[in-house]
């Protein structure tokens, strides 16, 4: 168990439709981190926050957005779903905004499925 | 965009075996990083190896570092059908305070009993 918690386990919506993951990081750890993981494209970092504030933007989509609330919990918004959007979504938590000295501590994942 | 491409794709071998992988990069790093993966679920911290280290060891985990090459291996030693799992490699995206990592695809450990 790696302390980070993700919910829901699993998700099944329609196209078009607008779901928020939640992720609640290891107690003390100030970064967050969402990934996409699907068959075609692999592992793809997507947004990182530290301390509520955005810090780095990866291969995210502008219909997809991220916020950490200051209880540390982090939601990601995925909205106008398409069915590429299936795929599993980890978060993952770290002490440091980066990640010279640390290993990130990933959630079990949402997995995602648009019909 | 992956920076980490692991060499082999799968790999099969019987219990007892050592599994060694490969991960070529192709940028400058802080460090590197093995996860491991089992099938659909979360990815777990191996080992992680800074840029100024050679070789670093963890119980039957050895990985080894060369910054030269922009390559790195992973050595599973008298392996067990529990190490069944899909591998990568990580790097840190150098740059400024941006802590995200750069994934491999990975690969993919069968340990048959």
């Amino acid at each position: 168990d790696s302390g980070v918690t993700q919910t829901p386990k699993h998700l099944i919506t329609a196209t078009g439709q607008r779901v928020t993951l939640r992720c609640s990081p290891r107690s003390g750890d100030l970064s967050v981190y969402w990934y996409q993981q699907s068959l075609d494209q692999g592992l793809q970092f997507l947004i990182q926050y530290y301390n509520g504030e955005e810090r780095a933007k990866g291969n995210i989509l502008e219909r997809f957005s991220a916020q950490q609330f200051p209880d540390l919990h982090s939601e990601l918004n995925l909205s106008s779903l398409e069915l590429g959007d299936s795929a599993l979504y980890f978060c993952a938590s770290s002490p440091s905004g980066g990640s010279y000295l640390y290993e990130q501590y990933f959630g079990p994942g949402t997995r995602l499925t648009v019909t | 965009s992956q920076q980490g491409e692991e060499d082999p794709q799968a790999l099969s071998i019987q219990e007892g075996e050592n599994a060694t992988m490969n991960c070529s990069y192709k940028t400058s790093i802080n460090n590197l990083q093995w996860y491991r993966q089992n099938s659909g679920r979360g990815l777990v911290h191996l080992i992680l190896i800074r840029s100024n280290e050679r070789e670093k060891h963890s119980g039957r985990l050895r990985v080894t570092l060369d910054t030269s090459k922009k390559s790195s291996s992973l050595l599973i030693t008298a392996s067990r059908a529990a190490d069944t799992a899909s591998y990568f490699c990580a790097t840190l995206n150098y740059g400024g305070s941006q802590g995200n990592l750069i994934f491999g695809k990975g690969t993919k450990l069968s340990v048959k009993p």
